[in-house]
């Protein structure tokens, strides 16, 4: 079956802008979660999601981040006015359940110049 | 608040040879850990988990993980290491389901 899978793969943005990076989880899990992984370091939890609502979203760094999952599938991760601090693989993962294994997408390479 | 200390950044070893990767992590219960690996340009697999019972766990590609409490330790364990290997591995504590990462052992090996 289909994994969980990210568009775009790479997004190449000027400072100032808004992005949108996608997620679509494995069908049926109910569990989103949104990671940013910054070069040499390991993912850092950004937010998660049980069904539409957003459960914890503790580890977004500022009011310019905020993430929606509308139907409890497809995710968006937004940022406003993007900043060169941002450039970063941005990582999705879904799950049936919160002790579940996390199943992740391949990330999107999110480049600020 | 969960921590994970992965303390060799880099670990370079010969094809055949045996491999442990250390990782300590800081959590007020039974955590749940996790092993991660991760290639050039893929995302995350799991290589292994532990929730409760055993604390010797086997995975996948011939990788085992041992839980020790009493040095808050999870250290990830291969006798014989293939060229295959090399890649970044990962640490990971989880509290309902938010995962606490290290920042990884990047794998080198050797023919």
């Amino acid at each position: 079956g289909a994994g969980v899978s990210q568009t775009p793969s790479n997004k190449v943005t000027e400072k100032g802008k808004y992005v949108e990076l996608r997620c679509d989880p494995i069908s049926g899990h109910t569990a989103l979660y949104w990671y940013r992984q910054s070069l040499g370091q390991g993912p850092e939890f950004l937010i998660y999601f049980q069904g539409t609502g957003a459960a914890d979203d503790s580890g977004l760094p500022n009011d310019r981040f905020f993430a929606v999952r509308p139907e409890g599938s497809v995710s968006t991760l937004k940022i406003q006015r993007t900043e060169r601090g941002d450039s970063a693989v941005y990582l999705c993962a879904s799950t049936t359940s919160e002790s579940g294994e996390q199943f992740f997408g391949p990330g999107t390479r999110l480049t600020v110049l | 608040a969960q921590s994970v200390t992965q303390p060799d950044i880099h670990i370079t070893v010969s094809e055949g040879a045996s491999l442990e990767l250390r990782c300590n992590y800081s959590y007020g219960a039974t955590p749940y850990l996790f092993w991660y690996v991760q290639s050039p340009g893929q995302g995350l697999q799991l290589l292994l988990k532990y929730f409760s019972g055993d604390t010797l766990v086997q995975g996948i590609k011939g990788f085992e993980a041992e839980f020790k409490r009493s040095q808050s330790s999870f250290n990830l364990r291969k006798p014989s290491v293939h060229w295959s290997d090399a890649a970044e591995y990962f640490c990971a504590v989880s509290n309902a389901g938010k995962s606490t990462f290290g920042d990884g052992t990047t794998l080198t090996v050797k023919p």
